[in-house]
């Protein structure tokens, strides 16, 4: 089945620092999604995508969809504490949605 | 604006009783999803449905049923639970975005965390 590789697996840096994470497949995807997760809460949708190429920013983050549709990134900037967290990617074929094994962000304040 | 909402969300069970866990969203969105989340795994559907009465298996369905008889709850059912079944399970619900027929973004309850016994 389809699978995604998330990296890093975590990454702890100096606040102030900027992020960046990607997910890459051997499948093509239509949407790529980039989520966030809190300890003991859901995922929160961040920033999703739908066209191949597209560059999205919400806030300091910014996401692109990988021209070959097999690839996706995330950047985080000027990190800040409550940045902290699991951030999953997913990827959508047909009804589905598969994610990453996320990246684990720990920041140094 | 309740959302998505997931009961219990903790639960302690012996191994081979059955457990429900609810969902219940108060969106109207059409899909609705099951993902299990275990350390090295990230998430993994277990079982979706696109409607009321439709369901399909996902990439771990073995050893859980479903039912959608309202669009707004979707049970999942652990029929005689195991030990490799103690995990935290999200739901989740998505709408087709404008234009589109399949579903697109999706989101979340707060989980249940499982642990068998």
């Amino acid at each position: 089945g389809q699978q995604l590789n998330q990296s890093p697996q975590s990454m702890f840096i100096q606040e102030g620092e900027d992020v960046s994470m990607n997910c890459t497949s051997s499948s093509i995807f239509n949407t790529w999604l980039w989520y966030k997760q809190d300890p003991g809460e859901g995922p929160v949708l961040l920033i999703a995508l739908y066209k191949a190429g597209e560059l999205t920013s919400n806030g300091r983050l910014t996401a692109q969809f990988g021209i070959t549709r097999k690839d996706s990134f995330l950047n985080i900037s000027a990190s800040i504490p409550s940045d902290v967290g699991i951030y999953f990617c997913a990827g959508r074929y047909g009804n589905k949605l598969v994610f990453g094994a996320g990246t684990i962000l720990r920041v140094k304040s | 604006d309740a959302g998505i909402t997931q009961s219990p969300r903790y639960k302690i069970t012996e191994t081979g009783r059955q457990v429900t866990l609810m969902c219940h969203q108060t969106w109207s969105h059409s899909y609705m999803f099951w993902y299990r989340q275990d350390l090295g795994h990230g998430l993994r559907l277990i079982y979706y449905s696109a409607a009321a009465d439709i369901t399909d298996k996902g990439e771990v369905p073995d050893g859980y049923v479903v039912s959608r008889s309202k669009t707004e709850n979707f049970p999942l059912t652990l029929e005689s639970a195991t030990r490799s079944q103690t995990s935290v399970y999200f739901c989740a619900s998505s709408v087709p975005r404008d234009g589109e027929a399949m579903n697109t973004e999706a989101f979340f309850g707060q989980g249940t965390r499982l642990t068998v016994v």
